[in-house]
């Protein structure tokens, strides 16, 4: 049982580069969801998803773009990268609102340069 | 709207207490409690539930004061295990599916 899954570990990109963030849980979790930490900041929200071709806006969602297709996978995509986006990135996923919490994923690490 | 955490950091002896404070200015649902170690993911304590009752996760218990808005982390008879970053998540009750905003942390270091 994995979990929540996210690759690359690390990545570096170059101001205007895109790529994308692959997220996939295996709990067969309805909810899930994308979060940048930066120091200090605790974790912002940056898009969510309630199910497979729902997704929705969270706290900081310029420049980022998600989809939704399946159940498992919840990639998260990043165009004209700037350096603002320099971040941790993690993925999170839930069974639904009520008494349970959130599985993250181990997160990715982006520098933009 | 971020909850607000209290401290911001706290250095502990080994077998010593503390309490680590979460509020918000927005009716509650729900509270979270989350610790991350340095370079890791949070991972989930517990969970607190309007109307619910308070939690306990090993030595880690916590209060939700739904008056207040306010949620409680009591850490009894510290470990060295214990130190990390301590978030709280909180949500309102909407059709956001449960989105969680988080505080800005505090971080615990349990010393021998």
């Amino acid at each position: 049982n994995a979990g929540v899954t996210q690759t690359p570990k690390f990545r570096i990109l170059k101001i205007g580069q895109s790529m994308t963030l692959q997220c996939t849980q295996d709990m067969n979790h309805n909810y899930m969801y994308w979060y940048r930490q930066d120091p200090g900041m605790g974790l912002k929200l940056i898009y969510y998803s309630v199910g497979a071709g729902i997704t929705d806006k969270g706290e900081v969602p310029n420049g980022y773009n998600v989809s939704r297709s399946t159940t498992e996978d919840f990639p998260l995509r990043l165009e004209l990268a700037a350096p603002s986006q320099t971040s941790v990135y993690f993925c999170a996923s839930s069974y639904g609102i009520g008494n349970y919490g959130y599985t993250f994923g181990s997160g990715t690490r982006l520098t933009v340069v | 709207q971020q909850p607000v955490q209290s401290p911001q950091a706290v250095i502990l002896r080994e077998g010593e207490d503390a309490v680590i404070n979460c509020s918000s200015s927005k009716a509650l649902y729900s509270v979270h409690w989350y610790r991350q170690k340095h370079g890791e993911a949070p991972v989930f304590l517990m969970i607190l539930l309007k109307g619910g009752e308070q939690m306990r996760h090993e030595k880690i218990s916590a209060s939700f004061n739904e008056k207040k808005q306010q949620s409680s982390l009591y850490l009894t008879a510290s470990q060295l295990s214990y130190s990390g970053t301590y978030f709280c998540g909180t949500a309102i009750l909407t059709g956001g599916g449960n989105k969680l905003t988080f505080g800005t942390g505090t971080q615990l270091k349990v010393e021998l």
